[in-house]
């Protein structure tokens, strides 16, 4: 079964301090690998997305970082804030006709950032 | 506003009482899908469709069923509910997996059902 495997569980993060969340995944047929952020109460939003042909994709305070040979990516914020406190999804998908599954997600990161 | 609406919001309901969840898009969306979210499981897809009278199973079908008759609405069923359907549910759209697979999801605001 194809899976996305994320940690930590959970992280605490002071104020103005770096966030990172790491995802690895199996299937080598992989070749979109997007980040979603959930609040409470609130569906899960598009918060940024990679392809493999670039191995780092920067967003304002949002980063990931791709490695293709370890099968593993991760989410960077960088100077958190209180209200990037959230919940976080990696997931992965094959955008290459195979299949027609849609998102592998991981089971997300409870994200809390200390004033 | 473009967006994805369910209804119910919230849910409490016994085992074995039929009830459907109804989802609708406004955004012309041919892609939609189903998912659970449990605590420490994350998001579970449990049937997506990929047009109109097109759907298909994901990884935790049993016990739902859906239909897709119309392109904007992607209703839930569950014939007779079970405890451990208790969950919150979130329906997702997204433009074509067909020909374009990088298209974001949009996933509606949720429903949380408690059955006894």
């Amino acid at each position: 079964q194809q899976q996305v495997k994320q940690s930590p569980q959970s992280l605490i993060v002071q104020k103005g301090g770096i966030s990172i969340i790491n995802c690895a995944y199996e299937n080598t047929a992989f070749d979109y690998f997007p980040w979603y952020q959930q609040f409470p109460g609130k569906g899960p939003a598009l918060l940024i997305a990679i392809r493999p042909d670039v191995s780092e994709k920067k967003e304002g305070r949002f980063t990931i970082s791709f490695n293709k040979s370890a099968k593993q990516f991760s989410l960077h914020i960088m100077d958190s804030q209180p209200g990037d406190s959230a919940t976080y999804f990696c997931a992965a998908s094959w955008g290459s006709g195979g299949g027609a599954d849609g998102l592998t997600f991981g089971k997300g990161t409870h994200l809390i950032i200390q004033p | 506003e473009a967006q994805v609406t369910q209804n119910p919001r919230y849910l409490i309901t016994v085992t074995g009482k039929k009830l459907t969840v109804t989802c609708s898009q406004n955004m012309n969306h041919e892609y939609m899908s189903w998912y659970r979210q449990d605590p420490g499981l994350g998001l579970r897809q449990i049937y997506y469709s990929m047009n109109v009278e097109v759907t298909d199973k994901g990884d935790v079908p049993e016990g739902y069923k859906v239909s897709r008759k119309e392109k904007r609405n992607f209703p839930l069923i569950l014939e007779s509910p079970s405890p451990n359907q208790t969950s919150l549910y979130f329906c997702a759209s997204s433009l074509s997996l067909t020909r374009d697979r990088y298209n974001e999801q949009f996933f509606g605001p949720g429903t949380r059902l408690t059955v006894l």
